[in-house]
């Protein structure tokens, strides 16, 4: 399997706070991904990397940003936590020109806002 | 409407039962197709890619409808490490290697 990790696994944070969740990877994949997944919505984009130092915003980008300031690490910022940013956050890696266009995921991070 | 739709289910089946799943896409340029299995409290998992011509993986066929904008598994003789839920992954093409996830159907395998 692609060597990619979370970190944390597991987080509670209170309102208002400011958090940051890592994403590394040992692949040398050029794309890397930011979701989060809630139950009736699926995974939803929250920002995306295509190369270092290169992001965009997904479909659900308000209150996060992020940081890409080497290939193996994109980093997930919540500037200040609310409570509906409790979710389980899954970051992915894809490079199209070795797999194909699937990605690998990470094991997630499991994130309260109390 | 959304991008990808699925039924959630709870499909609920016997063990050595034939089951399948169906999705519809909105996005007819879409290019590239997967389905992708996650377990409880768990990441995804590629599954497999469904290609035009229809393609198998042991007891797993996908089958994809370009016209009717749908994809489709079939799962044969059912095994109870079978339960799980199925999300059915649409590549956007739209520019970038966008995918974009259904909410996924879960199916339950019973003894």
């Amino acid at each position: 399997d692609a060597g990619i990790t979370q970190s944390p696994r597991h987080k509670v944070t209170e309102t208002g706070t400011p958090v940051t969740l890592r994403c590394h990877q040992t692949e040398n994949h050029r794309y890397m991904y930011w979701y989060r997944q809630d139950p009736g919505h699926g995974l939803r984009l929250i920002h995306y990397s295509y190369g270092v130092k290169d992001t965009d915003k997904g479909e659900v980008s308000d209150g996060y940003s992020v940081s890409r300031s080497k290939t193996e690490d994109f980093l997930l910022t919540l500037e200040s936590a609310t409570s509906s940013q409790t979710s389980v956050y899954f970051c992915a890696i894809s490079e199209p020109s070795i797999g194909g266009y699937g990605y690998t995921f990470g094991s997630g991070t499991r994130l309260t806002v109390v | 409407r959304k991008e990808v739709e699925q039924d959630p289910g709870p499909f609920n089946v016997p063990e050595g039962a034939t089951v399948a799943f169906n999705c519809t896409y909105s996005n007819s340029a879409s290019q590239s197709f997967f389905w992708y299995r996650q377990d409880c409290r768990k990441e995804p998992k590629l599954l497999m890619s469904v290609y035009s011509s229809g393609n198998e993986d042991g007891r797993f066929t996908a089958q994809l409808n370009r016209a009717s904008q749908y994809i489709s598994l079939l799962i044969r003789d059912s095994k109870l490490s079978d339960s799980a839920t199925y999300l059915c992954v649409v590549n956007m093409n739209t520019g970038f290697q966008k995918l974009v996830f259904g909410t996924g159907t879960r199916l339950l395998v019973s003894p």
